[in-house]
């Protein structure tokens, strides 16, 4: 079946600083990846979605590229901020699979000031 | 719009004890879903709701059950609470199932504990 393996944490980060987690995925068919982020307390939001191979997705400063090759999903922040500390979690969409959403184990991300 | 809210918040039951947990939409969105978070698990799908009218097993679905009340609202309830089922359950809905890619809108999750 598919699923989704992504870096476990916590990462902790300086404010400025560069983040990356990674991402990888097995998938029966096509799928759509996605990053969802969850702030402390609220529900899971979506951060950005790729739905085809070389599409890069981006949201608040926030970007990942579909790497159909490598099967990867890496998000990635030039500069991160106090207010980004939070569970990140990557998932897939796979219409083989009847489209529900695949999640990994999520990532939390403490920036320090 | 409020999005999907869940009722409620914090639960805490003995083991036994049955209960309800609501989800409503105000999105008119045609899919709904309950999942469970747990520690370094991510998220599970527990049951989803393609359609109204329409409920399938998820990927853990021993232990619960779900009904589609109407397009809004999907409630899971849990008929004998067991200290497995201690988790953060989330209800979720999106336009559709079928299409090229399926965003999901979450609610603030209720937080469940048994004892």
């Amino acid at each position: 079946g598919d699923s989704v393996t992504q870096m476990e944490g916590p990462v902790t980060l300086s404010e400025e600083a560069f983040l990356t987690i990674n991402c990888t995925y097995t998938a029966t068919g096509y799928p759509s990846l996605f990053w969802y982020v969850q702030y402390p307390g609220e529900g899971l939001q979506l951060l950005l979605k790729a739905t085809k191979a070389d599409d890069k997705g981006s949201n608040k400063g926030f970007e990942a590229t579909y790497r159909k090759e490598t099967t990867s999903f890496h998000l990635e922040k030039g500069s991160v901020q106090v207010s980004d500390s939070a569970v990140y979690f990557c998932a897939l969409s796979d219409r083989a699979a009847g489209n529900k959403l695949t999640f990994g184990g999520g990532t939390r991300v403490l920036v320090k000031p | 719009n409020a999005g999907v809210t869940q009722t409620p918040k914090f639960q805490v039951l003995k083991t036994g004890q049955s209960m309800t947990l609501q989800c409503a939409q105000d999105m008119n969105h045609n899919s709904m879903y309950w999942y469970r978070q747990d520690p370094g698990m991510g998220l599970r799908l527990i049951y989803y709701s393609a359609s109204e009218g329409t409920t399938d097993k998820g990927e853990v679905p021993n232990g619960y059950n779900v009904s589609r009340l109407n397009k809004r609202e999907f409630s899971l309830r849990l008929e004998s609470a067991a200290p497995s089922q201690t988790s953060v359950y989330f209800c979720a809905s999106s336009e559709r199932l079928a299409g090229s890619y399926n965003e999901q809108f979450f609610g603030p999750g209720t937080r469940l504990t048994v004892l």
